[in-house]
């Protein structure tokens, strides 16, 4: 069975402070690893795929790497806009179509001014 | 681009109705649509995959006749929760498999319908 464990569940930080976002998984055959943002009483909002490990993804003050075990979600500098949860998942390779993901339980993440 | 709505936002039944739920992909056409539950401050969780013009696939412990599936079309799918329950109150959120500029698959996921069931 896929599993996605996520750490820490809640994270308070100062605008400005970087830190990281733990993403451990265990899955029988990796097709993708994703990293959304969810806002309260929204739908998660796609940020990266990462597919082998070793590859890294940025966008503006995120970057994602992903090794064989784990992938880490590092925010450099962040502002209280970044203040959400960030949920990770995985998605397994079956070969054929697309298929649904495993999610962690996120990290509720406060930057505060 | 890839944009999923879902309508309504939120709903609340009386036990013992029906309600159902759209999921549509926007800018996009969705063979493949997914349905998911979230519990509070819970992760989410996979409930059916959804194949346009074929029957839905459900994950272990969902009920398929609960939770009646249909994905009539490359852009709408829809979930309808049937003889509702108060335990089946939760936040329904659906996701819409498209190709992105890099070729590679991804999910993009609707707003989420909150179901309160009295």
């Amino acid at each position: 069975e896929d599993q996605v464990t996520q750490s820490p569940e809640a994270l308070r930080l100062q605008e400005g402070e970087s830190s990281s976002l733990n993403c451990s998984y265990t899955v029988s055959g990796l097709r993708g690893l994703f990293w959304y943002r969810q806002d309260p009483g929204k739908g998660p909002e796609f940020l990266f795929t990462l597919y082998s490990a070793g590859e890294e993804k940025e966008k503006e003050r995120l970057k994602a790497t992903l090794t064989k075990k784990e992938s880490f979600l590092h925010i450099t500098a962040p502002k209280p806009e970044d203040s959400a949860t960030y949920l990770c998942a995985v998605q397994r390779y079956s070969g054929g179509g697309a298929d649904g993901l495993t999610f962690g339980k996120g990290t509720h993440l406060i930057i505060q001014p | 681009g890839a944009v999923v709505s879902q309508h309504p936002s939120w709903v609340i039944c009386k036990s013992g109705t029906s309600v159902k739920i759209e999921c549509r992909s926007l800018d996009f056409q969705a063979t493949t649509m997914f349905w998911y539950r979230q519990f509070p401050k819970q992760s989410l969780m996979l409930m059916a995959t959804s194949n346009e013009g074929s029957k839905a696939t459900y994950e272990q412990g969902v009920e398929k006749d609960k939770f009646l599936i249909n994905h009539a079309s490359l852009t709408l799918s829809t979930l309808t929760v049937t003889s509702a329950h108060p335990e089946d109150s939760s936040f329904y959120i659906c996701s819409a498999s498209a190709l992105r500029a890099d070729f590679q698959e991804t999910q993009y996921f609707g707003p989420g319908t909150r179901l309160l069931v009295l």
